[in-house]
């Protein structure tokens, strides 16, 4: 079946610019899971949902970060006011479990690459 | 704050040789996981451990767990060129309100050599 789809592949932006980027989970899948990954490092946590709501947001660095799945599927990361230091590969992962009580294997999407200028 | 820290952050193998690659975690976990990268692509999810003394293998790799010492291992049978990737773990914190997010290391960039 499909896997997690991300859009656009990439993005180049300005300083100051609004973008939105949007991960498509897989079909069933209610977790959702949104990364950042720099070069050379690690991907590092933002945001988690379960089902419409955000169950985990302790990732997000600013209030310049915001991210919505208003029906439980696809999700859109918008960041406000783009910074230099936001330019990084965005990675959305989902899993079909999610929560306290078992594991949540995450299958991660090609990412979307932000160059801000 | 949980930290995760893989060592060597950098490999060079020979083809046919044998390696390890640790994973160290700081606090109490049993959810690890491991996950291979190729340049410019994103992550394939190799294995997921559940438990103290889980070992999963597939072809050439092998993962371990050990809760108690908050270690993980990756281990490298016989390499071949086509494990020449970078490898993470993740651990995924199991209570309180973190479920779900996983912590990474700064990944073990694997070369395998003729």
């Amino acid at each position: 079946g499909a896997g997690v789809s991300q859009t656009p592949s990439n993005k180049v932006t300005e300083k100051g610019k609004y973008v939105e980027l949007r991960c498509d989970p897989i079909s069933g899948h209610t977790a959702l899971y949104w990364y950042r990954q720099s070069l050379g490092q690690g991907p590092e946590f933002l945001i988690y949902f379960q089902g419409t709501g955000a169950a985990d947001d302790s990732g997000l660095p600013n209030d310049r970060f915001f991210a919505v799945r208003p029906e439980g599927s696809v999700s859109t990361l918008k960041i406000q006011r783009t910074e230099r230091g936001d330019s990084a590969v965005y990675l959305c992962a989902s899993s079909s479990t999610g929560g306290r009580l078992t594991y949540n294997e995450q299958f991660f999407g090609p990412g979307t690459r932000l160059t801000v200028l | 704050e949980l930290k995760v820290e893989q060592n060597p952050l950098f490999l060079s193998m020979q083809e046919g040789k044998n390696y390890t690659i640790y994973c160290n975690y700081s606090t109490t976990s049993d959810r690890l996981y491991w996950y291979r990268q190729d340049p410019g692509k994103s992550l394939e999810s190799l294995f997921v451990l559940l438990s103290n003394g889980a070992v999963k293998q597939e072809g050439r790799l092998m993962a371990s767990l050990d809760t108690k010492a908050r270690l993980s291992t990756l281990h490298i049978t016989a390499a071949v060129h086509d494990l020449s990737a970078t490898y993470f773990c993740a651990v995924e914190e199991a209570g309180g309100t973190s479920y779900g997010k996983l912590t990474f290391g700064q990944g073990t960039i694997l070369t395998v050599h003729p």
